[in-house]
């Protein structure tokens, strides 16, 4: 398996919703990654976990709280979201850094929000 | 801080023709790993070609390959006998040795004319 998966691929939620966007691989890989990407932008980190473990917070806010049950699942949970935070949302995982860094990341094909 | 630079906005090429797609960065550091990712419509991330700081040979995957000028900081991808199917937007990213952050130039469009 040479995936990460995504799910919901489209979501579409209101302001006072609570959501969650999943994120899945079997690949071995021990760092997991969330990036937001408005339409015409490159993709922007928001969080890296590094075996389980939160290593990178690119100071988002509170609204979105990552979680990461085990080494093949990455939660985003989303909670009182605004119109702005509307984008792709991408989920990528690697072998950590102290592992083959030199292969990149594999991404999944991302959550489209909506926030309405 | 570590910079990625792509200086094209949209470019456009002849199918079977070739094209070269720009990237600079801004790096402190002498280890790291420079990479070429593809975005299509479909919106998924496509790794494309990859290329090691300390390696002096420029990386080739099949029609793509890369320019990769160290102490000018450039790494420019170059592909050949265009096809439709490589119409999407291009990412430059670089990561640092031993980081697990990955940095991605704003992008360039590029269109394949039949």
């Amino acid at each position: 398996d040479t995936e990460v998966t995504q799910t919901p691929k489209h979501l579409v939620m209101g302001m006072t919703n609570k959501k969650s966007l999943k994120c899945e691989q079997h690949m071995g890989h021990r760092a997991m990654y969330w990036y937001k990407q408005k339409a015409k932008k490159p993709p922007e980190l928001m969080f890296v976990y590094s075996y389980e473990k939160l290593s990178i917070n690119e100071s988002v806010p509170s609204r979105f709280s990552p979680e990461c049950p085990n080494s093949s699942l990455l939660n985003l949970h989303l909670h009182a979201l605004q119109p702005e935070d509307s984008a792709l949302y991408l989920c990528a995982s690697s072998h950590p850094g102290q592992g083959p860094t030199n292969y990149g990341y594999t991404f999944g094909s991302g959550t489209r929000l909506t926030v309405v | 801080a570590q910079t990625v630079t792509q200086s094209q906005p949209e470019m456009s090429v002849q199918e079977a023709e070739t094209v070269t797609l720009s990237c600079t960065y801004d790096t402190s550091e002498s280890d790291y790993y420079l990479f070429w990712y593809k975005q299509p419509p479909s919106r998924q991330m496509i790794l494309v070609i990859r290329q090691e700081a300390y390696k002096q040979q420029n990386a080739t995957e099949n029609r793509f390959s890369v320019n990769f000028q160290k102490a000018a900081k450039s790494f420019s991808l170059k592909i050949s006998d265009s096809q439709l199917g490589d119409a999407a937007m291009y990412f430059c990213a670089y990561r640092m040795h031993n980081n697990n952050d990955m940095r991605f130039g704003a992008g360039t469009r590029l269109t394949v004319k039949p």
